[in-house]
């Protein structure tokens, strides 16, 4: 299993462009959340989904946009990106729907806006 | 939410146990102790979890006060590979919820 891969690694915008994180897994994981992680402040859950066509906010979902069409992809969409939203992006899947179980973690995205 | 207090940095030498402490004074009755490290520049890790009995997996053993207010983290035989910031994050079983990951403890495992 190649388990939560993430593209690109690395992403440059400039201010007011639009770009889609990709997340993909291969475990079946109902549950698939997105998290920046930002120097001093740890992770913060941006969006989360419990199953295929279901979506909800996290902390701090604004700016952002998900779907999840299938089980396997999470794509997070910055609809027009903002400097404030320069961070390092982590996806994560877990089994079952709550996320309570062991969640895996991507290797991240380190976006930098302009 | 709850919220857990780490010590800033610990030193291991390797070989020797590593015994990483958490406060949780607020722990809720549905909350569980979450534990998880992240190495420099990947994501997080997860190593193990508990409610109320002791833990043990491949990775480690989590330890948890019979009031539930502390608990602490045992790598038995720390590696150089375990140099890690390490989590130590109170979560209830509820979607939605988010892992919230505090400064952790920064350990550096030694030879």
């Amino acid at each position: 299993n190649a388990g939560v891969t993430q593209t690109p690694k690395f992403q440059v915008l400039k201010t007011g462009q639009s770009m889609t994180l990709q997340c993909a897994q291969d475990m079946n994981h109902e549950y698939m959340s997105w998290y920046r992680q930002d120097p001093g402040m740890g992770l913060r859950l941006i969006h989360y989904s419990v199953g295929a066509g279901i979506t909800d906010q996290g902390e701090v979902p604004n700016g952002y946009n998900v779907s999840r069409s299938t089980t396997e992809d999470f794509p997070l969409r910055l609809l027009s990106a903002a400097p404030s939203q320069t961070s390092v992006y982590f996806c994560a899947s877990s089994p079952g729907t709550s996320g309570y179980n062991e969640q895996f973690f991507g290797p991240g995205t380190r976006l930098t806006v302009l | 939410d709850a919220k857990t207090t780490q010590p800033t940095s610990m030193d291991c030498a390797e070989g020797r146990a590593a015994n990483l402490p958490c406060n949780h004074s607020t722990i809720s009755g549905n909350e569980y102790v979450y534990w998880y490290r992240q190495i420099h520049s990947q994501g997080p890790q997860y190593i193990i979890h508990g409610l109320k009995n002791n833990e043990t997996n491949e990775m480690a053993s989590l330890i948890i006060t019979e009031d539930r207010k502390s608990s602490t983290l045992i790598l038995p035989h720390a590696t150089l590979r375990d140099t890690a910031v390490y989590y130590c994050i109170v979560r209830p079983n509820q979607a939605g919820t988010a892992l919230i990951f505090g400064k952790g403890t920064t350990l550096s495992v030694s030879s």
